[in-house]
């Protein structure tokens, strides 16, 4: 069964530090990989995705994750946080075949917490 | 183009009860997937649908049950409540046409179950 984890509950950094928040993923092959950002109270806001390709992908705010297939990995990144960027996210897998159509699952989400 | 619109946004109800859930996807999107969002569990997938079919389905009991209009807009029903149905409900709208599971999401319906 695939599954998603993140294995950071709470994380928290100065602004303008750099980020990186870590996701691991079970999947007999190559799935869809997402991460998504939650702001209090909010539903979930697309910050990029990987299909193929190129490993490395770059998303809305600054974000880029790069997908590792050899360590099950697709961790999140940016250079300079900012003090708006405090929020949950969530790292998720998008299966392959009919009986996963439409189905996204989501590892249990990474609380930033940005110091001033 | 407008985004995934869910109504009502908060909700109350009582044990016991039943409840309806509305979900209007991006215009042309034709998939909308419904999730379940608790502390304890998490994001939960409930069911999708897709040109007023349900697809796929989640481990959730029979009282939980959903439908799909020809215009896309969903629905999702939950009867008889029980206090641990308290949640933010999401929708998620995808466009098909790539099969990427690529997902936009509705601010939820935040239920609370008394």
């Amino acid at each position: 069964a695939q599954s998603v984890t993140q294995p950071d509950i709470h994380i928290t950094v100065s602004e303008g530090a750099s980020l990186e928040l870590r996701c691991n993923y079970s999947y007999g092959a190559t799935p869809y990989l997402f991460w998504y950002v939650q702001s209090p109270g909010q539903g979930l806001q697309l910050l990029l995705k990987y299909f193929s390709g190129d490993t490395l992908v770059q998303g809305i705010k600054g974000f880029e994750a790069e997908f590792k297939r050899s360590q099950s990995s697709f961790n999140l990144r940016k250079p300079s946080v900012h003090w708006s960027d405090a929020a949950e996210y969530f790292c998720a897998v998008g299966a392959h075949g009919s009986s996963n159509t439409g189905k996204l699952i989501f590892g249990q989400g990474t609380t930033l917490q940005v110091k001033p | 183009k407008a985004g995934v619109t869910q109504t009502p946004r908060y909700l109350i109800k009582t044990r016991g009860q039943q409840v309806t859930l509305s979900c209007s996807p991006i215009s042309g999107h034709r998939s909308v997937s419904w999730y379940q969002q608790t502390p304890g569990q998490g994001l939960q997938f409930l069911f999708e649908y897709f040109s007023e079919t349900q697809r796929n389905k989640g481990n959730f009991p029979g009282r939980f049950s959903g439908r799909q209009f020809s215009n896309s807009r969903s629905e999702m029903n939950v009867s008889t409540l029980e206090l641990g149905d308290s949640a933010l409900y999401l929708c998620a709208s995808s466009d098909l046409a790539g099969s990427s599971y690529e997902q936009y999401f509705g601010p939820g319906t935040r239920l609370t179950v008394t």
